[in-house]
């Protein structure tokens, strides 16, 4: 299994400013990714987070808008840039453990954002 | 397209009623399914990872089973307790680290 902590866990941010949510992981990770899940919705896959390369982004979501970064295979960054109302929602870190044949995902506890 | 689909959206029972929830999927090529656990304000619980048609998965009160088309998730004798959202996800066969997840079923158990 693998252990996740985010950083904030919750923050209330003002339309314009920037926020950048923290992840670590209590081992090395190759898959890592981040997730957002809008009040009363399901999880929406927003990036791949890649050790060492650019993120790999998901339809409807661009690096300009929420930067990535992950310097090592227990770390990232998600930046959430010049934020609007509808950037409020819960953003989820999350990582792949196992192998091609028999993996598990987890989840760390989540960061609830919130923009006036 | 890949895609999950759970119902009911929402399932209220009596503590002590057992109950089934639904996910059906459509994937080429499954490699696996899970099962999540969510309270409010959390981040998902791993519950199981389902790999082929006829499996089965227990972890107290919960049983999880899969078919070629769909998997349930059995609650037996069901507590307070297991009140929780429960969300079902698969790999997209595309990319295996994309999973595609279900929009849930609300579980409340009432005492």
């Amino acid at each position: 299994s693998a252990v996740i902590s985010q950083k904030p866990s919750r923050d209330i941010c003002q339309r314009g400013t920037s926020l950048t949510i923290q992840c670590q992981v209590d081992s090395q990770v190759t898959m890592m990714f981040w997730y957002r899940q809008q009040p009363g919705q399901s999880l929406t896959l927003i990036a791949t987070a890649n050790q060492g390369s650019e993120a790999t982004y998901e339809s409807g979501f661009v690096i300009d808008k929420f930067p990535i970064s992950r310097p090592n295979l227990t770390f990232s960054t998600l930046t959430v840039s010049n934020m609007s109302p509808e950037d409020s929602s819960i953003y989820l870190c999350s990582v792949l453990a196992g192998d091609a044949i028999s993996y598990e995902q987890y989840f760390g506890p989540g960061t609830r954002l919130t923009v006036t | 397209e890949d895609q999950v689909t759970q119902s009911p959206e929402a399932l209220r029972l009596q503590e002590g009623e057992s109950s089934s929830l639904n996910c059906s999927y459509t994937v080429s090529g499954l490699r696996g399914l899970f099962w999540y656990r969510q309270d409010p304000g959390k981040g998902p619980e791993f519950l199981f990872t389902l790999y082929s048609a006829g499996e089965e998965k227990e972890k107290e009160r919960l049983k999880a089973t899969l078919t070629k088309k769909e998997s349930f998730l059995h609650i037996t004798a069901p507590k307070p307790e297991d009140s929780a959202t429960y969300l079902c996800a698969v790999p997209s066969y595309s990319s295996a680290s994309k999973i595609i997840f279900g929009s849930g079923t609300r579980l409340s158990i009432r005492p």
